[in-house]
């Protein structure tokens, strides 16, 4: 079946500019992450998504950083006034229900470049 | 969760069997030990995980310390495909722990 997928694959945007990154779970999948992975790193947590639960925005590292989840499925996060350090790759994996022992299963992700 | 630690780096030949360790000294009694593998431009892939014994799957084997405080990642026979960067980690069962801390794991490469 379908894997997770995430659009744009590549973004390219200049400083202080908007930019909103897509994610499509797998069918069925209740649960949602967002990392982060920068040039040569591990992944960083940002954000978790289960079902009608209000999320867990621990992992975001400004105000500038959201992320909403539309009907329990597609979620976009958005990045505002884009500055240079936010240069990475954005992952999103999902989970059939978010325990802590559940498979991630992670898109290819967004590598984006901020100039 | 608790730490671990892998080496930066390993090679290995094609073909040949590849161990790749982890150590993990503070780890607690629910923390289960998940391997995760991601290849070149892509997003991790779940690879095996284990609690006590040692596991076995079709893409690798999972051998734990009697301990606990170590466990080694067991490629049989490593193809050029196998090349990923391999992150050990560890999930507790009863902590609602959202975060999957994935170090810098080991960099195998895979001569032919």
């Amino acid at each position: 079946g379908a894997g997770v997928s995430q659009s744009p694959s590549n973004k390219v945007t200049e400083k202080g500019k908007d930019v909103e990154l897509r994610c499509d779970p797998i069918s069925g999948h209740t649960a949602l992450y967002w990392y982060r992975q920068s040039l040569g790193q591990g992944l960083e947590f940002l954000i978790y998504f289960q079902g009608n639960s209000a999320p867990d925005k621990s992992g975001l590292p400004s105000d500038r950083f959201s992320a909403e989840r539309t009907g329990g499925s597609v979620s976009t996060l958005t990045i505002q006034r884009t500055q240079q350090e936010d240069s990475a790759v954005y992952l999103c994996a999902s989970s059939f229900s978010g325990g802590d022992l559940e498979t991630q299963y992670f898109g290819p992700g967004t590598r984006l470049l901020v100039l | 969760d608790a730490k671990t630690t892998q080496p930066n780096s390993m090679e290995s030949n094609e073909e040949e069997p590849v161990h790749l360790p982890c150590n993990h000294s503070t780890i607690s009694g629910t923390d289960y030990i998940h391997w995760y593998r991601q290849l070149p431009s892509q997003g991790p892939e779940y690879v095996i995980h284990g609690l006590t014994s040692n596991v076995n799957n079709r893409m690798a084997s999972l051998a734990i310390a009697e301990d606990r405080k170590s466990s080694t990642l067991i490629l049989h026979r490593a193809t050029l495909r196998d090349a990923a960067v391999y992150y050990c980690i560890l999930r507790a069962e009863l902590y609602n722990n959202n975060d999957m801390r994935f170090g810098a794991g080991t960099r195998l490469t895979v001569k032919p």
